[in-house]
């Protein structure tokens, strides 16, 4: 069965230092890979989609910037982070398109 | 902007009810629909998907969609305490075509009384 892999759980970072939150599926090839963003109290607001190495589609200017270095592998990047960047972070996959849409645990982001 | 609108709740139910959970979208041409459970600070789970007008149930849940109307809700039948979540619809953003996007609501906090 497939599985989905986020970490760090938890991260607590100052404005303006880096980021990097990775993301990793077992269990199936090329599947479409997806960086979700849920502010406190709000609904879900994806991020950055990938069908493919290297394949980044980006949704909402900011900040943030993704990359797939490997089939199965997703990272979410900054390198300054700001106040606004905080809140908790959803990587999903799915296993192609108009399929369901399956999330992993999240990083809930705390910037100081 | 495509949209896809739901009650932010609460909706209370009393255990062993039915709830009923509405969501509309604006997408004419959308395809895919997904009900996904959010327990508070966990990250949503996928509960139902339907792609073809009419009624799809499984277990206690049933998806109903109308495309005419754009509309889809999510019953659950025999309300039980732990169902108490929030409800997020979501709906494939159409593209004239395969489309990797899915647009969510804000979801509906539903609280079932014991």
């Amino acid at each position: 069965s497939q599985t989905i892999h986020q970490w760090p759980a938890t991260l607590v970072q100052p404005v303006g230092s880096p980021l990097s939150l990775e993301c990793t599926v077992e269990g199936t090839s090329n599947p479409n890979l997806y960086w979700y963003r849920q502010a406190a109290g709000r609904g879900l607001q994806l991020l950055f989609y990938s069908v493919g190495i290297g394949q980044i589609s980006s949704e909402v200017p900011q900040n943030l910037s993704a990359s797939r270095p490997q089939d199965r592998q997703f990272i979410l990047s900054s390198k300054k982070l700001l106040l606004s960047d905080s809140g908790f972070y959803l990587c999903a996959w799915s296993a192609t398109v108009g399929q369901p849409q399956h999330f992993g645990d999240g990083t809930r982001l705390s910037i100081l | 902007q495509k949209e896809v609108e739901q009650n932010s709740g609460p909706l209370s139910v009393p255990e062993g009810a039915i709830a009923s959970l509405n969501c509309t979208y604006s997408d004419r041409g959308s395809q895919s629909f997904f009900w996904y459970r959010q327990y508070s600070g966990k990250s949503p789970e996928l509960i139902m998907f339907i792609y073809s007008n009419g009624d799809k149930e499984d277990g206690r849940f049933t998806a109903q969609l109308n495309k005419a109307s754009q509309y889809v809700s999510l019953l659950i039948r025999d309300s039980q305490p732990s169902d108490s979540a929030t409800y997020l619809c979501a709906v494939n953003e159409d593209y004239g075509g395969a489309t990797n996007k899915l647009i969510f609501g804000t979801g509906t906090l539903l609280a079932v009384q014991p």
